[in-house]
């Protein structure tokens, strides 16, 4: 079946230091893939979407490029913020879009 | 914009007890789908709908009961709660394609004694 697998956290980084959140995943047919945030106390939401092959997902600093040789889809910011402490979910929606299946989550830290 | 409003958003039961969480999505969304989130397992799918009338299994429904009688409304049914149930609860709703964005509720957070 599909599935997803993400780097284990937390990760604990500096303010303006570079982020890569690694994301691989397990898939039939043609996933689209994403990336969610989920901030304290809240639901999850959107940061940034692929669907297919070689196209780069980006938002608010972050991008990911949906890589069809490596199934591969890592999350990478070039200078972290303090606000930009969450929690951070790799997921893969199957090609008839019944299932997200979500990776384990990656908690960031950013220090001031 | 209301979104996709779950309650409640905490609740404490007995073993045994049942219970009702409820989700409305105001949208006009076609599929809707609940989720159970814990500690370094990431978000599981219990159940799916892609329409009114129509549900169906996710990776862990044992326990768990839906229901779509209208395109607002995936109530998620705990008919006789365990403590294996204890968990936060996120219901979440997209528009009909594979890449459409998963919209999330707040969550509910369920202890189960």
């Amino acid at each position: 079946g599909n599935s997803v697998t993400q780097m284990e956290g937390p990760v604990t980084l500096s303010e303006e230091a570079f982020l890569t959140i690694n994301c691989t995943y397990t898939a039939t047919g043609y996933p689209s893939l994403f990336w969610y945030v989920q901030y304290p106390g809240e639901g999850l939401q959107l940061l940034l979407k692929a669907t297919k092959a070689d196209d780069k997902g980006s938002n608010k600093g972050f991008e990911a490029t949906y890589r069809k040789e490596t199934t591969s889809f890592h999350l990478e910011k070039g200078s972290v913020q303090v606000s930009d402490s969450a929690v951070y979910f790799c997921a893969l929606s199957d090609t008839g879009g019944f299932k997200t299946i979500f990776g384990a989550g990656t908690r960031l830290f950013v220090k001031a | 914009n209301a979104g996709v409003t779950q309650t409640p958003k905490f609740q404490v039961l007995k073993t045994g007890q049942s219970m009702t969480l409820q989700c409305a999505q105001d949208m006009n969304h076609e599929y809707m789908s609940w989720y159970r989130q814990d500690p370094g397992m990431g978000l599981r799918l219990i159940h799916y709908s892609v329409g009114a009338g129509i549900t169906d299994q996710g990776e862990v429904p044992n326990g768990y009961n839906v229901s779509r009688s209208t395109t607002e409304d995936f109530p998620l049914r705990l008919l006789s709660a365990a403590p294996s149930q204890t968990s936060v609860y996120f219901c979440a709703s997209k528009s009909g394609t594979n890449t459409g964005e998963l919209f999330f509720g707040e969550g509910s957070r369920l202890t189960v004694l």
